[in-house]
């Protein structure tokens, strides 16, 4: 059983440029939500996606986009990077998303601007 | 202002030692999750604890909720270098409308051997 899979695991972007991170979810899940990960910190809830729609959203710029597949994998699309993007990205899968649903978690891709 | 408060940041224990976390809010918790983390890497969910005075054990791992579901502790018997790491609790928060998994700052668990 395939857990949560994520690419690419370490990206080197400058600022301004763009970048789309990719994320598989785990065998029979179909809700995605994205996490930026900053150093010495808890992840902080970027957006979800469900049925190819984005359901919530966390408190980030438009910058931040998203999109879901049919086949519930997604993408995060971050534009006009800033040096403060960098972070680690995590992807998360679930069965729907309500109260109590668990969430897990993909291993993160690593983005660094310069 | 934090959500979730964790404590202590970070803690150092010799390798056989029984150690706990602890995780506050201000407000009731309905979902209560602990993740381990190594560093730079993603989350791995130990437990999900959803009603007061709930506990659940996994391994050498054992997590609370207490009674008003305010406080969560992981506690870890006979600690091994293979419980270090970062340990995070998370809640299903609501804010301003959107339900959310939020969590905690974590807490850096390093086991000497």
């Amino acid at each position: 059983d395939a857990g949560v899979t994520q690419s690419p695991t370490h990206l080197i972007k400058t600022r301004g440029q763009q970048v789309t991170l990719r994320c598989s979810p785990k065998s029979g899940h179909d809700t995605v939500s994205w996490y930026q990960q900053a150093l010495g910190q808890g992840p902080q809830f970027i957006f979800q996606y469900y049925e190819e729609e984005e359901r919530q959203r966390g408190n980030f710029p438009d910058r931040f986009s998203g999109h879901q597949f049919p086949n519930y994998s997604s993408e995060l699309n971050v534009n006009a990077l800033l040096l403060g993007d960098s972070a680690l990205y995590l992807c998360a899968s679930s069965l729907g998303y309500t109260l109590g649903e668990t969430q897990y978690f993909g291993p993160g891709t690593r983005l660094l601007v310069l | 202002s934090q959500e979730l408060e964790q404590s202590p940041q970070s803690l150092i224990v010799q390798e056989g030692k029984n150690l706990t976390i602890n995780c506050t809010s201000s407000k009731t918790l309905y979902g209560l999750y602990w993740y381990k983390q190594k560093y730079g890497e993603g989350l791995i969910f130990l437990m999900m604890l959803q009603k007061g005075g709930e506990e659940k054990s996994h391994e050498k791992i054992t997590a609370k909720l207490d009674e008003k579901k305010q406080q969560s502790s992981l506690h870890i018997t006979a600690s091994q270098p293979s419980h270090a790491g970062i340990y995070l609790c998370g809640a299903d928060v609501s804010k301003e409308g959107v339900l959310q998994l939020t969590f905690g700052s974590g807490t850096q668990l390093t086991v000497l051997p």
